[in-house]
């Protein structure tokens, strides 16, 4: 089956630092890809849908200068977040529809656990 | 707007009793998809099932089954014979099939505990 990998799978940084989680997408190409945030206990809350080649498109109240997205080729996609602070602490979950549709069946990858000191 | 409702929070079982998690949604839509995913304490989401807003039939998998009632907007997954194994958090989700960007909403999620 198609296989999503994020690295890294966890990450420690301090307060006022930038961190940089990637998505591949490793046996189809993703033109599309969803990031999504998870606060501890709560539910998937979709922040962003990444596009390779184009801007990614933000949902509403998410900072797009905050959480920066590179979609640079049909298998990677990044999310910086900048300048962390400890309420960016969270969990970060990519998605991947295989193939150009996007209602083709999203494939999640494990999630990142990013904990900001 | 989409809604998926998940009103039970937290459900605690003993191992091989039976147990049934509601899910409600709301969609203007016509076509859609209807998801269930479960969530180990490892945070990877564990694809379940997903089902066809044209396809009502209920289905069985092993100790799973869903229940798809489009006139109550209802979309019930029952586990059978409960496990330790199964203690997860599970989540419903719908997706929509019209528009330009198709989203996935996902309900808050119901966290299933099974006691030996």
């Amino acid at each position: 089956g198609a296989v999503v990998s994020q690295h890294p799978s966890w990450v420690i940084c301090k307060s006022g630092t930038s961190v940089k989680i990637e998505c591949r997408s490793l046996d189809f190409q993703a033109t599309t890809m969803f990031w999504y945030r998870q606060f501890p206990k709560q539910s998937l809350m979709l922040m962003a849908t990444s596009n390779e080649g184009s801007k990614a498109t933000y949902e509403q109240g998410v900072e797009k200068d905050k959480f920066l997205i590179n979609h640079a080729s049909l298998t990677l996609s990044t999310l910086t977040v900048t300048s962390a602070h400890p309420e960016d602490s969270s969990f970060y979950i990519c998605s991947a529809p295989r193939g150009i549709s996007t209602y083709n069946e999203q494939f999640f990858g494990p999630g990142t656990r990013l904990t900001v000191l | 707007a989409q809604k998926v409702t998940q009103a039970q929070t937290e459900i605690s079982v003993v191992e091989k009793e039976d147990v049934t998690l509601d899910c409600v949604y709301e969609t203007r839509d016509t076509t859609y998809y209807l998801f269930w995913y479960k969530q180990p304490p490892s945070g990877e989401l564990v694809f379940l099932i997903r089902r066809n807003s044209f396809d009502e039939q209920n289905e069985i998998s092993g100790r799973y089954s869903w229940n798809f009632q489009k006139s109550t907007s209802s979309f019930n997954f029952t586990i059978t014979a409960s496990q330790v194994v199964d203690s997860a958090v599970y989540f419903c989700a719908l997706r929509s099939l019209t528009g330009a960007n198709s989203k996935l909403t996902f309900g808050k999620g119901i966290t299933l505990s099974v006691r030996p």
